[in-house]
């Protein structure tokens, strides 16, 4: 069956510093794979998304992730960092059964200091 | 703006009294998901709508119930509501096909006294 990791509970980041957050996926085929960002009391936004071709992918916000299959990673970036993009991180990956059944990480909480 | 929209935003019932959430969308989706999450957990997929094909999750509880009368609304009814229930839940759509975008309404937050 399809997981998701995401190692690292929380991160602290200071304003304006880069930002990498981790997710690792194990899935027999090439996934589709997610980055959902949640604000406090909201529901989920999606960032960005894979479903193939090129492994560096563009979202919104500022937000890319990469496509490692070696690695079977899916990682987020971001250059700079804004007090806004403190949230809790979503990584998913389908698992292709013909409709979207999104299997979630435990996510992660990105704390942003001054 | 196209939108998921759940009402209400917070809902307080008592241990055992049954309870209904709903959610409707502006999208025109085929599938309709409710997913309950659980505080500082990822949201875990409960049962969802394939137009009116219901598929219920292997490991939700019976007490948890939907209904999808049409298109664009689809409820979550918990039957009898225990202090284990109290989550934020969360309705999303999408069309139909693997990878298609799942949008998100803004959840209830259920507080169970």
């Amino acid at each position: 069956a399809q997981s998701v990791t995401q190692p690292d509970i929380h991160i602290t980041v200071s304003e304006g510093a880069s930002l990498e957050l981790r997710c690792n996926y194990s899935y027999g085929a090439t996934p589709y794979l997610f980055w959902y960002v949640q604000s406090p009391g909201q529901g989920l936004q999606l960032l960005l998304k894979y479903f193939s071709g090129d492994t560096l992918v563009q979202g919104i916000k500022g937000f890319e992730a990469e496509f490692k299959r070696s690695q079977s990673s899916f990682n987020l970036r971001k250059p700079s960092v804004h007090w806004s993009d403190a949230a809790e991180y979503f990584c998913a990956v389908d698992s292709n059964t013909g409709f979207q059944k999104l299997v979630f990480g435990t996510g992660t909480r990105l704390l942003v200091s001054p | 703006d196209a939108m998921v929209i759940q009402n209400p935003r917070y809902q307080v019932t008592q241990f055992g009294k049954p309870v209904t959430l709903s959610c409707s969308q502006t999208l025109n989706h085929n599938v309709m998901y409710w997913y309950q999450q659980k505080s500082s957990q990822a949201p875990k997929l409960l049962f969802h709508y394939y137009d009116k094909d219901f598929n219920n999750e292997a490991d939700t509880p019976d007490n948890f119930q939907s209904r999808r009368p049409n298109t664009s609304f689809c409820f979550l009814d918990i039957r009898s509501p225990g202090l284990g229930d109290a989550a934020m839940y969360l309705c999303a759509t999408s069309r139909a096909g693997g990878g298609a975008e799942q949008y998100f309404g803004p959840g209830t937050r259920l507080t169970v006294t």
